[in-house]
């Protein structure tokens, strides 16, 4: 199993621009979720699904979207990048909601300029 | 809001001294409490966790005690090896609810 993985490793921005990150799992995971990671600030929720179709605000949400077309992928969408959003971004699953291991991805290294 | 403190930022032993990281959490509905160790440029990556209805759980030389009274949890690492060094991460959760709230974190550093 490759786990969760995301794509790209690494992504530089202008302001303005849009880009969805990828996320995938291969474990048959119903619950996945976007998390940024800034200095001093530990891991924050972006956006979270509990399964395909379904998707909730997290923590941070503003500036992003996202879409569960299916069990495996979970894209984020930057709809207009703003240097607010330089972060390294990881993506995360489970196999139940809260209570239980959370399996990341590598992350993505974010920088808007 | 809910929100996890963690203390130390950053923790400094020699090799071999013990490591203690503490936190607080303010969510009386938590009841799982996983610890993640994140080493430089790579994912979190979990090393011990606990469950409300156990006050002490130990793998090798970690451990991880919590007090529900208090709403604290700390991590314990006895031994300490330069390979230790990383970022570690508590965080607390609710079975199901998809909430898990992350402390700041500790950046450990093991000096030889």
């Amino acid at each position: 199993n490759a786990g969760v993985t995301q794509t790209p490793k690494f992504q530089v921005l202008k302001t303005g621009q849009s880009m969805t990150l990828q996320c995938a799992q291969d474990m048959n995971h119903e619950y996945m979720s976007w998390y940024r990671q800034d200095p001093g600030m530990g891991l924050r929720l972006i956006h979270y699904s509990v399964g395909a179709g379904i998707t909730d605000q997290g923590e941070v949400p503003n500036g992003y979207n996202v879409s569960r077309s299916t069990t495996e992928d979970f894209p984020l969408r930057l709809l207009s990048a703003a240097p607010s959003q330089t972060s390294v971004y990881f993506c995360a699953s489970s196999y139940n909601p809260g209570g239980v291991e959370q399996y990341f991805g590598p992350g993505t290294r974010l920088t808007v300029t | 809001g809910e929100n996890v403190e963690q203390h130390p930022s950053t923790l400094s032993v020699q090799e071999g001294d013990s490591a203690v990281i503490k936190c607080t959490y303010s969510d009386s509905a938590s009841n799982y409490f996983p610890w993640y160790k994140q080493e430089l440029g790579k994912r979190p990556q979990l090393i011990i966790d606990i469950r409300s209805n156990v006050g002490e759980k130990k793998d090798q030389r970690i451990a991880v005690t919590l007090n529900k009274t208090a709403k604290h949890f700390s991590l314990h690492i006895t031994e300490t090896q330069p390979e230790d060094s990383a970022v570690y991460f508590c965080a607390a959760s609710s079975e199901g609810t998809y909430k898990y709230i992350f402390g700041t974190g500790t950046r450990l550093k093991v000096l030889a």
